[in-house]
């Protein structure tokens, strides 16, 4: 079973601050990883896709890897700012599966002023 | 474009009581549908996922149920609540051209 894992569960940090999630997944056959947003109370946004031939995608400050082979990726964000502020979500979505995804716990970040 | 609603956006009641949750989409035809929860201190937990009307997959055994009565509604249900039910349950559609999920808003239950 696809077991997802994102380190750390809690950051916080002044703004201005270039910072790096990591997630982790135990099961490398993989369609694709995707990174999403979470603000308080509130659905997911979806922030990055990297397919599963693909090594990193990036939008404005953000950044993401992918290294398949190891169960693993990271999403960069440059420039940190206290509208980034929510909890960060990393989900993979296996083959075959009906395109389900597998969550990660999150990492709840904190960007100060 | 595609929106999807859920309703009621946040929900007490007590144990044992029945629970209609509903989900509805706009904008696009026989999407993939799923239900999600999100309990305090865990992640995401698939709940059910529909490719089509009236089909319903559950990935983990539990007190709750789906249907799909129409091509884009989805409801989750529940004949008597448990206390372990509380949690935050989002609806999401995807298709096969879409390679991401959309979320929407969630509903928050609280079984007391």
């Amino acid at each position: 079973k696809q077991e997802v894992t994102q380190i750390p569960a809690a950051l916080s940090v002044p703004e201005g601050e270039n910072l790096v999630l990591n997630c982790s997944f135990t099961d490398s056959a993989i369609y694709n990883l995707q990174w999403f947003r979470q603000d308080p109370g509130k659905g997911l946004t979806s922030l990055l896709l990297i397919q599963s031939s693909q090594r990193e995608q990036t939008s404005g400050r953000l950044n993401a890897s992918l290294d398949k082979s190891s169960g693993r990726s990271t999403l960069y964000i440059a420039a940190s700012q206290p509208g980034d502020s929510a909890t960060y979500l990393c989900a993979v979505r296996p083959p075959n599966s009906g395109y389900a995804l597998n969550f990660g716990k999150g990492t709840s970040l904190l960007v100060t002023p | 474009s595609q929106t999807i609603h859920q309703w009621p956006a946040t929900l007490v009641q007590p144990v044992g009581s029945p629970l209609s949750l509903e989900c509805t989409v706009e904008g696009t035809s026989n999407p993939n549908l799923y239900w999600y929860r999100q309990a305090a201190g865990r992640g995401l937990q698939l709940l059910f996922y529909s490719v089509g009307i009236g089909q319903i997959s559950s990935e983990v055994p539990q007190n709750l149920s789906a249907s799909r009565p129409q091509d884009r509604q989805f409801i989750l249900s529940s004949k008597k609540l448990l206390l372990s039910d509380s949690g935050f349950y989002l609806c999401a559609w995807g298709s096969l051209q879409k390679e991401t999920q959309y979320f929407g808003p969630g509903t928050r239950l609280l079984v007391l």
